[in-house]
């Protein structure tokens, strides 16, 4: 099961910032916290990713809280190409592995 | 620097036959990992394989359904007695080592009638 918690679906007004909340009470020390968004059911788009810090790249800002039960993704100008479904996963090993356990993501509508 | 190629992006299959699916990751990345999704459904992990090795299968189902990632060539994920159950988005994606970000394909749709 995945280890996040997001709300099923938000909207946001074009041009503003939207802020995209994600819940992982469960996370262990050497977890990361990933974002992805897949548009149209195209193949998932890596945004940002996160372990302690908070992280800024050119798509996105990542704010993680000091006790890293919660992340928030932040798209500062949101477009109308911004629309689509917002995975956070939290990544560690998982039976040896480092597969990705996806949840029901959260879908953003951007509204002109 | 090309990213995930999967191929074909769209197939159709009839209930019996078998389907294939590539995958070719991305320049320099050894490992390849496959997810599935059911309409309206998350991605759900398949399979993870790095050069000629299967990893982590614990995502596949036990019949039907085989990985393989050969030396040279792209991953193939085999699918065969095809049902109407199969019928979903398979994604691929790589990553150059097992610990780092994976970049995702565009899928293959594959239809079952």
């Amino acid at each position: 099961d995945a280890k996040t918690t997001q709300p099923p679906s938000m909207d946001c007004a074009e041009g503003r910032a939207a802020n995209l909340p994600c819940n992982h009470s469960t996370i262990s020390g050497n977890e990361y916290v990933y974002w992805y968004r897949q548009i149209h059911s195209q193949g998932p788009q890596y945004i940002i990713h996160g372990l302690k810090n908070n992280e800024t790249n050119e798509m996105a800002s990542l704010i993680i809280t000091e006790d890293r039960k919660s992340s928030t993704l932040i798209l500062p100008h949101a477009t109308l190409r911004d629309t689509a479904v917002y995975y956070c996963i939290v990544r560690g090993r998982t039976s040896g592995t480092y597969k990705y356990i996806f949840g029901t993501g959260t879908r953003l509508k951007v509204l002109a | 620097n090309a990213g995930v190629m999967q191929n074909p992006r769209h197939l159709v299959r009839r209930r019996g036959q078998e389907a294939r699916l590539r995958c070719s990751p991305m320049k320099g990345h050894s490992h390849v990992y496959w997810y599935r999704q059911l309409p309206e459904e998350g991605l759900k992990f398949m399979v993870y394989l790095q050069k000629e090795n299967i990893i982590d299968e614990s995502g596949m189902p036990k019949e039907r359904f085989s990985a393989e990632f050969p030396k040279e060539g792209p991953s193939i994920l085999r699918i065969q007695q095809v049902v109407r159950g199969d019928s979903a988005a398979y994604f691929c994606a790589s990553s150059p080592g097992a610990e780092e970000t994976q970049y995702f394909g565009p899928g293959t749709r594959l239809l079952v009638l």
